[in-house]
């Protein structure tokens, strides 16, 4: 059973710029949740998908956008980067039955650092 | 909205000694309640939930969290540290009903072990 992968791990860009970020979720979980970590934060919901949907979304502006694969696998999209984009990104995949999730099993994070 | 409050941003504890971390939420109902563990450059790994039922779960690697309803409540606990717990604690809800990987984060509380 293979874990939660992001990539990259690491990742500099410049302000304006467009990143994607991507993450493989657990062996048989069908959720994806992404949050954004900046320094000495905890982590904070950005969105969720399902079946290939967004299924909730944090306080996030519309440059920050996703997509799920028919595999479960995960995007992350920021256009128009900003300064403040810079953090760490995690992935959380879970697996959905009904309306409630069982364990978050997070990955790694990919590190952003926009100059 | 939602909220979680760790009031303690870094505590030091010796190694053999016990361990409290607090953690304080705000939510109009009783939520799920989580505490995760984060080491320095990696995800986020689960050390216990509370769902319902008995208000004092036992987690992994020793730790142990008591809900208390009326002071909105669950804190962490954990009788004799280790050196290898060292690393950032959060705390995390997320509504009843709803699922986990929508949760909302405390801002850690980052535990050092003095030898």
């Amino acid at each position: 059973e293979t874990g939660v992968t992001q990539s990259p791990t690491h990742l500099i860009k410049t302000r304006g710029q467009q990143v994607t970020l991507r993450c493989s979720s657990q062996s048989g979980h069908n959720t994806v949740s992404w949050y954004q970590q900046a320094l000495g934060q905890g982590p904070q919901f950005i969105f969720q998908y399902y079946r290939e949907e967004e299924n909730g979304r944090g306080n996030f502006p519309p440059r920050f956008s996703g997509l799920q694969f028919p595999n479960y696998s995960s995007e992350l999209n920021v256009n128009a980067l900003e300064l403040d984009d810079s953090a760490l990104y995690l992935c959380a995949s879970s697996s959905r039955t009904g309306g409630n999730t069982g364990e978050l099993f997070f990955g790694e994070g990919s590190r952003l650092t926009v100059l | 909205a939602q909220s979680v409050t760790q009031p303690d941003i870094h505590i030091t504890v010796s190694e053999g000694a016990s361990l409290e971390l607090r953690c304080n939420y705000s939510y109009g109902a009783t939520p799920y309640l989580f505490w995760y563990v984060q080491s320095p450059g990696q995800g986020l790994q689960l050390l216990l939930k509370y769902f319902s039922g008995d208000t004092l779960v036992q987690g992994i690697k020793g730790f142990e969290a008591e809900f208390k309803r009326s002071q909105s409540s669950f804190n962490l606990r954990k009788p004799s540290v280790h050196w290898s717990d060292a690393a950032e604690y959060f705390c995390a809800v997320a509504p009843v009903n709803t699922n986990a990987g929508k949760s909302t984060f405390g801002d850690g509380t980052t535990l050092t072990v003095k030898p």
